[in-house]
């Protein structure tokens, strides 16, 4: 089974700065869908961005970018302009494209803290 | 249509009782899932529909678990003799697959578990 590790447990970043959240991943697959899901406090978790893994360009939603380096099985989210509704738990996920999408492997989560 | 919905948002019960969580996902989804999420950690894969149609079931997934989908639209996730260890988030989430492969995971608020 695929997994996913999220080394930072907490990160904590100072509001209008920018943040870099890490993902790294196990796969032998070639082609899959890496996301960022962002659960807030009590709240339902909500889609920030998604990558699929035959596109070399990292995506891009606004002020979160990731950083997709495919051979190093990486895949970070960077914030910028930290707003203090961007604290929440951050989730890394990957989802197999061959297998017409059954599971999503999630990590344990990054906890972000926006410090006014 | 409001999204996810998930019904109970909590639910306290005690040891070796049944108890049922229902989730209403997005109409025109076509795929629901249901994950686990104990503190501290990200989403577990417990069983996915297509359509009304059971197609994966996890390891986790004991025989005290069980899930339906009746006519393809709202699904109900049973545990029988509940224990402590099923104390837990309750994660519903649907999605609409694609021809193209996509399949982005829109996720309930939960119905929290506490097993006394």
């Amino acid at each position: 089974a695929q997994t996913v590790t999220q080394s930072q447990p907490e990160m904590s970043v100072q509001e209008a700065e920018t943040v870099t959240l890490s993902c790294t991943y196990d796969t032998s697959e070639s082609d899959y869908y890496l996301f960022w899901y962002k659960q807030p406090p009590s709240r339902q978790m909500i889609l920030v961005i998604r990558q699929e893994a035959y596109k070399q360009q990292n995506a891009t939603e606004n002020r979160f970018s990731v950083n997709f380096q495919k051979a190093a099985k990486s895949f970070s989210l960077k914030i910028s302009d930290s707003q203090l509704g961007d604290a929440a738990m951050y989730f890394c996920a990957y989802r197999s494209y061959t297998s017409a999408g059954n599971q999503f492997y999630f990590g344990t989560g990054t906890s972000l803290t926006v410090i006014p | 249509d409001t999204g996810v919905s998930q019904d109970p948002r909590h639910k306290i019960t005690k040891r070796g009782q049944n108890v049922t969580f229902r989730c209403d996902p997005i109409s025109e989804h076509n795929r629901l899932y249901w994950y686990r999420q104990t503190l501290g950690q990200g989403p577990e894969f417990l069983t996915y529909f297509q359509n009304e149609a059971q197609l994966e079931k996890s390891r986790l997934l004991s025989d005290r678990f069980s899930a339906e989908r009746p006519k393809g639209s709202f699904s109900t996730l049973e545990i029988q003799r509940t224990e402590q260890g099923d104390s837990a988030m309750y994660l519903c989430a649907s999605s609409l697959v694609m021809s193209s492969g996509a399949n982005v995971l829109t996720f309930g608020a939960g119905s929290r578990l506490t097993v006394l």
